[in-house]
């Protein structure tokens, strides 16, 4: 079955940029949809993007201007990056399959299998 | 956009019925039927429950059930169990095509 694994640094400084990358093991990343969602400590979740594998985006518009989320279907990963850190972003990150269609009968536009999401600290 | 309303936290004793609300507008639960569900138990990541307003995938308990009202969807654990005592979040999409996620609500089981 597929599964998806976080990797990056668990330490940013703050104003750096963050880099995230999730590896999509168990089936091709070439159809679905692949989101990006966090976690501070001890709060909700927060849905911050996603991408098509063919390359298109949409970004949650709190964090537009900081966000890029690419894909590299060679590698079956995508990527997160997210700058201008400050210690409100130290969250638990997530990466998250979006089938996002609908067959004659079923729709299927849930977050349906997830990473086990990666630790990240902004401080100096 | 504005996260979901969802109440802070809700109680029942095993095997008793909870239902647990999520209010949107007309923008994002009220226009769509695409409303899902995730458990989280603590240290873990969260798992889909529900997809589409009532959909199950396959190995979830059907002791779950989703529905939906107008602006507001509901998610309904009959027979509730000591295993079931975890934050519950509600997520839907938008008339921006984006997500947007409740403020989850923390199921205690008595």
């Amino acid at each position: 079955q597929v599964q998806l694994q976080e990797s990056g640094p668990g330490l940013v400084k703050p104003s750096e940029t963050l880099s995230l990358t999730c590896t999509v093991s168990g089936g091709s990343i070439s159809t679905y949809y692949w989101s990006w969602i966090r976690q501070p400590p001890g709060k909700g979740l927060e849905w911050i993007g996603y991408i098509y594998y063919s390359g298109s985006t949409n970004y949650n518009p709190s964090l537009k201007s900081r966000v890029t989320i690419s894909v590299d279907t060679s590698k079956n990963q995508f990527s997160l990056k997210l700058s201008s850190l400050t210690a409100a972003d130290t969250a638990i990150y997530y990466c998250a399959r979006v089938p996002a269609y609908c067959t004659t009968t079923t729709c299927y536009y849930g977050m349906d299998v997830w990473g086990q999401g990666t630790t990240v600290t902004v401080s100096s | 956009q504005s996260a979901l309303t969802q109440p802070a936290s809700v109680s029942g004793s095993p095997g008793q019925s909870i239902t647990i609300s999520c209010t949107g507008t007309s923008s994002d639960v009220g226009g769509y039927n695409y409303v899902s569900w995730y458990q989280q138990h603590p240290g873990k990541a969260p798992k889909l429950m529900i997809h589409d307003v009532s959909e199950r995938p396959s190995g979830v308990s059907n002791r779950f059930s989703g529905s939906k009202s107008g602006n507001t969807a509901s998610l309904t654990i009959s027979k509730v169990q000591a295993e079931d005592e975890a934050d519950y979040y509600c997520s839907s999409y938008t008339s921006i095509s984006t997500w947007v996620f409740g403020g989850g609500t923390k199921l205690t089981v008595l």
